[in-house]
């Protein structure tokens, strides 16, 4: 089946260690998104990527940090400088940048301990 | 800048009755898109209906309906028949031209809850 998975579904970390959460995508997107979201509150934006090999800051990039090697693949990596990193984290994609519509994954919790 | 704004934090419902959740937004642009996105207790985001600026007739998918009010900024959403498997935090989305990131502006959602 056709879909965005993401793993872990939970992930904990301690405070100063990075951590990489996984994104996967098998729709042929070209772009792909990671989102943040906090208790009560919508999503923000951290970083967006058009095509492969580029990748573009979203609203809330400080701390994180992305690679875009593989078209199906945009990892995010959660570094030591992120000052509030537990929250759920929800990576999405869509044709193009264009007007379409977003399909998102299933997300991560992350919990830094 | 564009902004989305739900101002109902909670909302509740009788089953098989209807319900309307509020989203108001501001942008210049004249081309976008506005959705409504679905967040059950499972957290994954589920698209419920989109809408197109450049349409005038309002979307529908099946018990789902927008009432689309360009010039006040405004897009509701219906659930007719309310069901169960209704209860869930719904958001409303912007999304302006592929010019800007392409990003989904969200507003800040609304708790349906649905009483049996």
């Amino acid at each position: 089946d056709g879909g965005i998975t993401q793993s872990p579904k939970y992930l904990f970390r301690k405070e100063g260690q990075n951590v990489t959460l996984s994104c996967e995508q098998n729709l042929n997107h070209d772009a792909m998104y990671w989102y943040r979201q906090d208790p009560g509150q919508g999503l923000r934006l951290i970083y967006y990527s058009q095509i492969v090999n580029d990748f573009q800051k979203g609203d809330i990039a400080e701390g994180y940090s992305v690679s875009r090697e593989k078209k199906e693949s945009f990892p995010l990596t959660v570094t030591s400088a992120q000052k509030n990193p537990t929250a759920f984290y929800l990576c999405a994609s869509s044709i193009s940048l264009g007007l379409n519509e977003q399909f998102f994954g299933p997300g991560t919790r992350l919990t830094v301990l | 800048a564009q902004t989305v704004t739900q101002s109902q934090p909670e909302m509740s419902v009788q089953e098989a009755e209807t319900v309307t959740l509020s989203c108001t937004y501001d942008t210049s642009e004249s081309d976008y898109y506005l959705f409504w996105y679905k967040q059950p207790p499972s957290r994954q985001m589920i698209l419920v209906i989109r809408q197109e600026a450049y349409k005038q007739q309002n979307a529908t998918e099946n018990r789902f309906s927008v009432n689309f009010q360009k010039a006040a900024k405004s897009f509701s959403l219906k659930i007719s028949d309310s069901q169960l498997g209704d209860a869930a935090m719904y958001f409303c989305a912007y999304r302006g031209p592929s010019s800007n990131t392409g990003k989904l502006i969200f507003g800040q959602g609304t708790t349906l809850q649905v009483k049996p």
